[in-house]
């Protein structure tokens, strides 16, 4: 069974353009959300999507945004980068709330985003 | 709200060394609580979870305790080895908060 997959997994964007990050769920996984990664935040909740809807934000501005397409596949965009987006960003998926707060999370590797 | 403290790190031991890593939370409702490891390079895994009061999660050879009188989930390990040097996360789900809730992350090292 394959992972949670997610490309690219490294990229360097200039400040202020806007980055499109892919993941792909565990088949079978409906609910799909992403992390970032920083070494001064640590890991913080971007959003959450299931069933092609958002359920959950995190406390993120509105130039972090999302979408989960009829696949479970699921996107995110950053627009105008600024260098403190740099962070690895990591999609994990889950079944959806069957067994919650108990179910399993799985994690991809993550993407890799260096803002110059 | 939903809140995780983690040991300070980092933490560096000899192999064959005994290993806690503290984790303590705070949350509302009732928490699922879990560990994740983060290799260098790498994603979370998830290591083991714990889903009650007094459940014990176990996977290569970590343990943890839901311990609900303490608010804990204490990691340990009996023998570390070289191999598990790698960056630990506590984590917990409750409530009406679908994600996961972090610590701040703990580096352990393993010398030879």
């Amino acid at each position: 069974k394959a992972g949670v997959t997610q490309t690219p997994r490294y990229l360097i964007k200039t400040r202020g353009q806007q980055v499109t990050l892919s993941c792909s769920p565990i088949s079978g996984h409906r609910s799909v959300s992403w992390y970032q990664q920083t070494p001064g935040q640590g890991l913080q909740f971007l959003f959450e999507y299931f069933s092609e809807t958002q359920r959950n934000k995190g406390n993120f501005p509105g130039r972090f945004s999302g979408r989960q397409f009829s696949n479970s596949r699921s996107e995110m965009n950053v627009s105008t980068l600024e260098l403190g987006d740099s962070a690895l960003y990591l999609c994990a998926s889950s079944l959806g709330d069957k067994g919650f707060p108990g179910n399993t999370i799985y994690f991809g590797e993550g993407s890799w985003l260096t803002v110059v | 709200g939903n809140s995780v403290t983690q040991m300070e790190g980092p933490v560096t031991l000899s192999e064959e060394a005994f290993l806690t890593i503290n984790c303590t939370y705070t949350a509302t409702g009732y928490p699922s609580l879990f560990w994740y490891v983060q290799y260098p390079g790498e994603g979370l895994q998830l290591l083991l979870k714990a889903t009650k009061a007094d459940d014990k999660g176990s996977n290569k050879g970590f343990e943890a305790t839901y311990r609900k009188e303490t608010t804990s989930f204490h990691l340990e390990k009996g023998s570390v080895q070289v191999s598990d040097s790698a960056v630990y996360f506590c984590a917990l789900r409750s409530g009406s908060a679908r994600q996961l809730t972090f610590g701040s992350g703990t580096q352990l090292t393993v010398l030879p």
